[in-house]
């Protein structure tokens, strides 16, 4: 089982609607949950993070955490064609030993929002 | 404030060769993580430097290598090149070492292409 993963793309919405991205994650020891936006070609963007159950909201994104279910979401609101990026689901992991733990990322899902 | 900065942000090797990454980190900031990127594998944790000190390290081979100066800037280093390690390094700076509740932003990248 990958540490984390995403629902598989690519996702295609229209302009206007609500575009939802999933992740999940093996380590129930994960305290820090993080989504970054990677347009084509640039580096990834931090858009939200998240370290308590329950609903994050900013601007038109909300992250959403289910530690119970291990389970992180994005929603973003009124896509824009201009979200049209690849998300990726970013946790923080215990890794062996050490008390510092690593960020371990998804795939990442594409979204394209269309006119 | 200045972001991450990335020297060079192109690099064309050969096979064999050496190279020699650079990352500045957002001022104040004490960590810097590097990570790899390529198609394939997706973006992959490759070591932090917190106060000089490598605290954590992925699973890579020992010819990747890091350091870090007492000014937070870090270099990381690439010995005997081959053909696999053509990818996107990316480094990311944070305040404090590890992932939990401690946010990162990642630099703009250095483009290594090995022939």
């Amino acid at each position: 089982q990958k540490e984390v993963e995403q629902n598989s793309g690519p996702l295609s919405v229209p302009e206007g609607a609500i575009a939802s991205l999933n992740c999940t994650y093996s380590d129930r020891g994960s305290q820090s949950f993080f989504w970054y936006r990677q347009y084509s070609g640039k580096s990834p963007e931090l858009i939200m993070f998240i370290y308590s159950n329950g609903d994050k909201e900013d601007g038109r994104f909300t992250a959403q955490l289910n530690k119970a279910s291990q389970y992180v979401s994005l929603l973003i609101r009124d896509s824009q064609p201009s979200d049209s990026a690849t998300y990726l689901c970013a946790v923080g992991v215990r890794a062996g030993g050490t008390s510092y733990g690593k960020l371990t990322f998804g795939q990442g899902t594409i979204l394209t929002v269309h006119p | 404030k200045a972001g991450v900065t990335q020297t060079p942000r192109y690099l064309i090797k050969t096979r064999g060769q050496q190279v020699t990454l650079s990352c500045s980190p957002i001022s104040g900031h004490r960590s810097v993580s590097w990570y790899q990127q390529t198609p394939g594998q997706g973006l992959q944790f490759l070591f932090e430097y917190f106060s000089e000190t490598q605290r954590n390290k992925g699973n890579f081979p020992g010819r990747f290598s890091g350091r870090q100066f007492s000014n937070s800037r870090s270099e990381m280093n690439v010995s005997t090149l081959e053909l696999g390690d053509s990818a996107l390094y990316l480094c990311a700076s944070s305040l404090d070492a590890g992932p939990f509740h401690n946010e990162q932003f990642f630099g703009p990248g250095t483009r290594l292409t090995v022939l």
